[in-house]
């Protein structure tokens, strides 16, 4: 597709239980980061993946998160033993490669909407 | 430290009023700029950006943005708001690869 696609886009969960988040870049965009928007917290940095690499991971908040980054395309963000703080929108943008072609520009999906209960 | 304050939560404003959405910016080197806008269920679109030189930035959909270096400040402004402007407005510093956002301002429109 044309834009920055992220499924689901809604997951309800029971506290304890795993959970897969995956975004799908725009073609060609080499820069991917996953961010995490809970109410009143504005967008909170997880992730950042140069091509199939992440060189900062520093905004992963615990080691029950971890992503990966397959073909220098799909990622995906894994939540396990999920907790009720955990429930929030996860943001997946995509870009090109800084200082190729880039504009600065951030192209976000829609968020996948996780609800531990 | 590197942060992004956006001091107003909400603002009310009436249709065909001005807007004008403050953001204040903690950055040790010249930052890049962004407002990005997020409507109800929908991932955030960049309204403008800062890089360098004029520092009056024009962005879709009739908004403006000034850069101001003494105050640490790249506010957000619009002459006359039309109802569709409801949304929730992010203000991002970046540098290279990393982007701070700001706890957004939601804006309501009256009619």
């Amino acid at each position: 597709g044309a834009g920055v696609s992220q499924s689901p886009s809604n997951k309800v969960t029971e506290k304890g239980k795993d959970v897969e988040l995956r975004c799908d870049p725009i073609s060609g965009h080499t820069a991917l980061y996953w961010y995490r928007q809970s109410l009143g917290q504005g967008l909170e940095f997880l992730i950042y993946f140069q091509g199939n690499s992440a060189p900062d991971k520093s905004g992963l908040p615990s080691d029950r998160f971890s992503a990966e980054r397959t073909g220098g395309s799909v990622s995906t963000l894994t939540i396990q033993r999920t907790q009720q703080e955990d429930s929030a929108v996860y943001l997946c943008a995509s870009s090109p490669r800084w200082g190729v072609g880039n504009t600065g520009e951030l192209f976000f999906g829609e968020g996948s909407r996780l609800t531990v209960l | 430290a590197q942060s992004v304050t956006q001091p107003d939560i909400h603002i009310t404003v009436s249709e065909g009023a001005s807007l004008e959405l403050r953001c204040n910016y903690s950055y040790g080197a010249t930052p890049y700029l962004f407002w990005y806008v997020q409507s109800p269920g929908q991932g955030l679109q960049l309204l403008l950006k800062y890089f360098s030189g004029d520092t009056l930035v024009q962005g879709i959909k009739g908004f403006e943005a000034e850069f101001k270096r003494s105050q640490s400040s790249f506010n957000l402004r619009k002459p006359s708001v039309h109802w569709s402007d409801a949304a929730e407005y992010f203000c991002a510093v970046g540098g290279t690869y990393k982007y701070i956002f700001g706890t957004g301002t939601r804006l309501k429109v009256l009619a």
